[in-house]
């Protein structure tokens, strides 16, 4: 069974740019979640799709979005980008939404803002 | 306010020794408990989680945690360490389904002969 793929592994991008990140869920995966991994910061939730819908989202400002496709990909988009937001960008899926699912990441999208 | 803490950001420990890493929470009521393991280049992987029940969990790769309720700690602990052992271990909680797993800032293991 393939993993939680992303794309790109990496990515540079200057200040004030648009980056855009996918990901691919486990197969019979319908939850995918992203959360950011910069340095000193830890890894803080950013948004989380369930069945194609948003069912949460972090302390982050609107420029961060993104969408579920039918088949539950995702992609995270980041408008104006700042030199702030160099960091992983770290997706999990799960086969469900609840404590009990498990969450699966992936690899990472290491995002450079210069 | 609500958090989790992993007081040690940095721990050396010797191939063979034991190991126990710390995590603190700071919630109104007792959260879903988890440790997870982030290897260089990888993602995360989960080693274990509580939610009720016997206090002393075991995990993969020979890890265990025992959760204290009156010390809201959920340490990592294993046995004797092997030097693949070295990582970033997060601690992390959920509150409940709908809300997001939230993280401590993590704990890097270093493995030296």
């Amino acid at each position: 069974e393939a993993g939680v793929t992303q794309s790109p592994t990496h990515l540079i991008k200057t200040r004030g740019q648009q980056a855009t990140l996918r990901c691919s869920p486990i197969s019979g995966h319908t939850s995918v979640y992203w959360y950011q991994q910069a340095l000193g910061l830890g890894l803080q939730f950013l948004l989380w799709y369930d069945e194609g819908e948003e069912r949460n989202r972090g302390n982050f400002p609107p420029r961060f979005s993104g969408r579920q496709f039918p088949n539950y990909s995702s992609e995270l988009n980041v408008n104006a980008l700042e030199l702030e937001d160099s960091a992983l960008y770290l997706c999990a899926s799960s086969r469900g939404w609840g404590v009990s699912y498990e969450q699966y990441f992936g690899p990472g999208t290491r995002l450079t803002v210069t | 306010a609500q958090s989790v803490t992993q007081p040690d950001i940095h721990i050396t420990v010797s191939e063979g020794a034991s190991l126990e890493l710390r995590c603190n929470y700071s919630y109104g009521a007792t959260p879903y408990l988890f440790w997870y393991v982030q290897s260089p280049g990888q993602g995360l992987q989960l080693l274990l989680k509580y939610f009720s029940g016997d206090t002393l969990v075991q995990g993969i790769k020979g890890f265990e945690a025992e959760f204290k309720r009156s010390q809201s700690s959920f340490n990592l602990r294993k046995p004797s360490v092997h030097w693949s052992d070295a990582a970033e271990y997060f601690c992390a909680v959920v509150l409940s389904g709908n809300t997001p797993l939230v993280f401590g800032k993590g704990t890097r293991l270093s493995v030296i002969a």
